[in-house]
């Protein structure tokens, strides 16, 4: 069984780098077909899906935060690393992290299961 | 503005059944499937339905999805004060290259 954990810091200044961590257990990151995505919910606001790693290191990104972005994996603590540049106040939001089933193929295929519990990272000076 | 649509809100009373829909356009509902999560107040997402219509186990037979061309739809019957979340739906997107949500419906069971 698969489980997930974000961490990060609670708050960051405008234009700094925000650096979060999704700590997996019950599987290895670099098991074939084990791909983890990188959402964020801004408050009372919807789901917006960020960035996805697979286990032979492919990267994906949202295309509208792309310039902004960057997924790693860190294999010798099993986890994977997602950091944000010059972050805004608009970037305040809980981020998730989430196992995606059936990865490798179609991505219409795809789902996000399991989700970690989420970490809020808010933006101001 | 999400790619996916779905009512900003939905309720009913206890017993009732309830649909929540979402539509979407040929590059996303229209190509692919859609999948629904579930998220209880403070909680994180959780999986719903996944490939349209598919229950994952420990999701009641009460949740069932649809989906017919661009639009599709999540029907609770039986509901229960516990139902009472926002519902997100989901699907790939081939123009964005990416995975795209509704924008949630508050489901509120009076």
């Amino acid at each position: 069984q698969v489980t997930l954990r974000e961490s990060g810091p609670a708050l960051v200044k405008p234009t700094q780098t925000l650096t979060l961590t999704c700590a997996v257990s019950g599987s290895s990151v670099s098991t074939a077909r084990m791909c983890v995505s990188w959402f964020r919910q801004p408050p009372g606001k919807a789901l917006e899906w960020l960035a996805r790693i697979d286990w032979d290191d492919d990267k994906y990104y949202n295309k509208s935060l792309e310039t902004r972005l960057t997924i790693s994996k860190d294999t010798s603590k099993n986890q994977v690393v997602l950091r944000m540049t010059n972050m805004d106040p608009v970037d305040t939001a809980t981020y998730y992290c989430a196992q995606i089933q059936s990865c490798g193929g179609d991505e219409g295929l795809s789902w996000f299961d399991p989700w970690g519990q989420g970490t809020l990272v808010t933006v101001s000076s | 503005q999400s790619v996916l649509t779905q009512p900003p809100s939905a309720s009913g009373t206890p017993g009732q059944r309830v649909t929540i829909s979402c539509s979407g356009g040929s590059t996303n509902l229209g190509t692919t499937y859609v999948y629904w999560y579930q998220q209880l107040p403070g909680m994180a997402p959780k999986l719903l339905i996944y490939r349209n219509s598919q229950r994952p186990s420990g999701v009641p037979d009460r949740f069932s999805g649809s989906k017919s061309g661009t639009a599709a739809s999540l029907a609770i019957s039986g509901l229960r004060s516990e139902d009472e979340a926002e519902y997100y739906c989901a699907s790939w997107d081939d123009s964005l290259s990416g995975w795209v949500f509704g924008g949630g419906t508050k489901l509120t069971v009076l």
